[in-house]
Parts: C-alpha cells; sequence; structure tokens
C-alpha cells in the first residue's frame, strides 16, 4: 500500500530564506508526483508535475526533484515572500486503478516578514 | 470555463438532509475525479469517471455516498442521511486525458458542515 510522508509539518522562516519541503513515497511504482499549494478555505493550486522518468522541474522561484528508486521529492522555494505563505502538499499518481492520487498531509508553510 | 467549478462554496446541513454537490470540469477533460478532504489532512480518494463512466468507486465510505456524470461532463457527489462524520471539504479534479502522466486540476471545493 502506498504511504506518502510529508515531513516536517509546519515551517516558519523569514523572508528571504530558502524554503526545502520533502516528500516520501514507499512505492516507487509510480506514473508522476505533483506538487500543489493549498491557501486556507481553498481548492488545491498545481504548482509542478514530474513524470516518473524525470528528475526535476523548475517554474521561476520553485524547482521539485524527484528520485523515484529512493521514494523522495523535494520541493525547493527560492527567495521566500510572504505570499508563499500556504500549505503544500505532494501527491503521487499511482499505477494501479486509474491513476487515482495519494497524498501527503501537507506541510504548512509561514513566511514572515 | 477557465478552471475547474464546484459549488456550492460552502453547504451547511441538517444531519438527515440530502445534499447534492455540483462539479464542472474543465471543457473537454476526460478524468474526473472526487477527493474528501478532512481538517489538517491530505485528499482521500471517493471515485474516479472516465466520461460517464464510473470506473472506480472504491473509495465512497459508505452506500450514502453516490457520484454520477451522465453525459460525460458536470458531474454530482451525492450524500443521502448525512451524518457529522461527513462534515469535510469535498474537492474535484480532472485531467484533459485517460492518460494517468497528465496534470490534474482541482477546483476550489465545497465545505459541508453538519450540524
Amino acid at each position: 500500500k502506498q504511504e506518502v510522508t510529508q515531513i516536517p509539518a509546519a515551517l516558519s522562516v523569514p523572508e528571504g530564506e530558502n524554503l526545502v519541503l520533502n516528500c516520501s513515497f514507499t512505492d516507487s511504482a509510480i506514473y508522476n508526483l505533483q506538487w500543489f499549494r493549498q491557501d486556507p478555505g481553498k481548492g488545491l493550486t498545481s504548482l509542478l508535475l514530474i513524470q516518473s522518468s524525470q528528475r526535476e522541474q523548475t517554474s521561476g522561484r520553485l524547482n521539485a526533484s524527484l528520485d523515484k528508486s529512493s521514494g523522495r521529492s523535494t520541493l525547493y522555494i527560492a527567495a521566500s515572500q510572504p505570499g508563499d505563505s500556504a500549505t503544500y502538499l505532494c501527491a503521487v499518481r499511482r499505477t494501479d486503478s486509474w491513476g487515482k492520487f495519494q497524498f501527503g498531509a501537507g506541510t504548512q508553510v509561514v513566511v514572515t516578514p | 470555463g477557465a478552471g475547474v467549478s464546484q459549488s456550492p462554496r460552502y453547504k451547511v446541513a441538517k444531519r438527515g438532509q440530502d445534499v447534492a454537490l455540483r462539479c464542472d470540469p474543465i471543457s473537454g477533460h476526460v478524468s474526473l475525479f472526487w477527493y474528501q478532504q478532512a481538517l489538517g489532512q491530505g485528499p482521500e480518494f471517493l471515485t474516479y469517471f472516465q466520461n460517464e463512466a464510473q470506473l472506480d468507486k472504491s473509495g465512497l465510505p459508505s452506500d450514502r455516498f453516490f457520484a454520477e456524470r451522465p453525459e460525460g461532463s458536470v458531474s454530482t457527489l451525492k450524500i443521502q442521511r448525512t451524518q457529522q462524520e461527513d462534515s469535510a471539504v469535498y474537492l474535484c479534479a480532472s485531467s484533459i486525458r485517460v492518460s494517468r502522466g497528465t496534470e490534474a486540476f482541482f477546483g476550489q471545493g465545497t465545505r459541508l458542515t453538519v450540524v
């Protein structure tokens, strides 16, 4: 059974610092991994999608890496801003049952001015 | 529309009431998922549609939960005889193709509170 874990559960950094968010999964048989952002009371906003054959994806200040063999992905956010405060969720797309997502519980990030 | 749209955004139901939650996926998207998110947790899978066919409903917690997508576009999640443990945010997501490699887009969710 696929388990997805995100550590730490919460993180507080001063503005300008780089953020490093970790996601680990137990079963390497995945199609892809997607990082999402969730603001309080809102839905999920897709940030980055990494296919299982890729090792990283970049978008602006965001960079996500994927090491499928060790079951890990890391999301880096450079030069954090107060507007980056949110909960960040990773989700792996399973190879069974039409590729449903298995989510971690998220990392709650606060960037202080 | 530009994104996945869900309505209503908020729903308060008295215990025992029936509720219906609507999802409008991005136009042309074949795959549609429903997820349930409890407070402080990641979303949990409920059910999956490919066009109008419900191919996986293994995540529906009880036979009080029912989902449909009769014309392969708009989907409705119905909960009968609501109970307090049904209180959660219900999220809908869609993908353009059946392929598991495609990006999924989520709606804003419907927050259901059962009192």
